[in-house]
């Protein structure tokens, strides 16, 4: 069965500074991985995937996301955050073959103080 | 381009009643999704509906159903309701049951079992 796991429950950083939502996930087969933001009252919002390729994915908003098979992880990344990326963050895990559901993490709030 | 749209936005309903949720979805896209969101969690998989016909099943009991229309719009139906489904029930589109294909999801019905 697979399964994603987002090991902190909030994420805190200042404007302007790095930010890092950290995903680990487990898959029988190969994975394609994705990242969606949800804000308050609404629906989720896709932000990147990753299918194959460069391990570092680039999405929407200046995020980015870079896979690593050996960790088996897919942290979720920006260079510089605003206060308006606060919001909670959901990763997500697909199996390539067949067919397979997306399983989601149980989110992290990222709070981006001024 | 038309996104995903829900109705009603919330419910409310009483222990034993049964409730029907609505979803059009995204233009082009053949493949609806419908998830479970309980508060503080992540999304669960509920069902998945290509072509109406159902064609992947998450670890819900049979009073949960739905329906796909020829315009691809869908239907949740919940019998017998109990206080545990009290949720954000969100509907999610896709181009078609590539596991690639990003999902484009729906702001969602909030029902509250009284």
């Amino acid at each position: 069965a697979q399964s994603v796991a987002q090991p902190e429950d909030q994420v805190n950083v200042a404007e302007g500074n790095p930010l890092t939502v950290k995903c680990t996930y487990s898959v029988s087969g190969n994975p394609y991985l994705f990242w969606y933001v949800q804000y308050p009252n609404r629906g989720l919002q896709f932000l990147l995937k990753y299918i194959t390729g460069d391990n570092l994915v680039k999405g929407s908003y200046g995020f980015e996301a870079e896979f690593n098979k050996s960790q088996t992880s897919f942290h979720l990344k920006k260079p510089s955050a605003l206060v308006s990326d606060s919001a909670l963050y959901f990763c997500a895990v697909r199996e390539r073959s067949g067919y397979s559901t997306l399983t989601f993490g149980k989110g992290t709030m990222l709070l981006v103080s001024p | 381009e038309t996104g995903v749209t829900q109705s009603p936005t919330h419910l409310i309903k009483t222990r034993g009643q049964q409730v029907t949720l609505r979803c059009s979805s995204q233009s082009g896209h053949n493949t609806v999704s419908w998830y479970q969101q309980a508060l503080g969690q992540g999304p669960q998989f509920i069902f998945q509906y290509y072509r109406e016909e159902e064609n992947g099943r998450g670890n819900f009991p049979p009073r949960f159903s739905g329906l796909q229309f020829p315009n691809y719009s869908s239907e949740l139906n919940v019998n017998a309701l109990e206080l545990d489904d009290s949720a954000l029930y969100l509907c999610a589109s896709s181009l078609d049951t590539d596991s690639n294909q990003p999902q484009h999801f729906g702001d969602g019905t909030r029902l509250s079992i009284l």
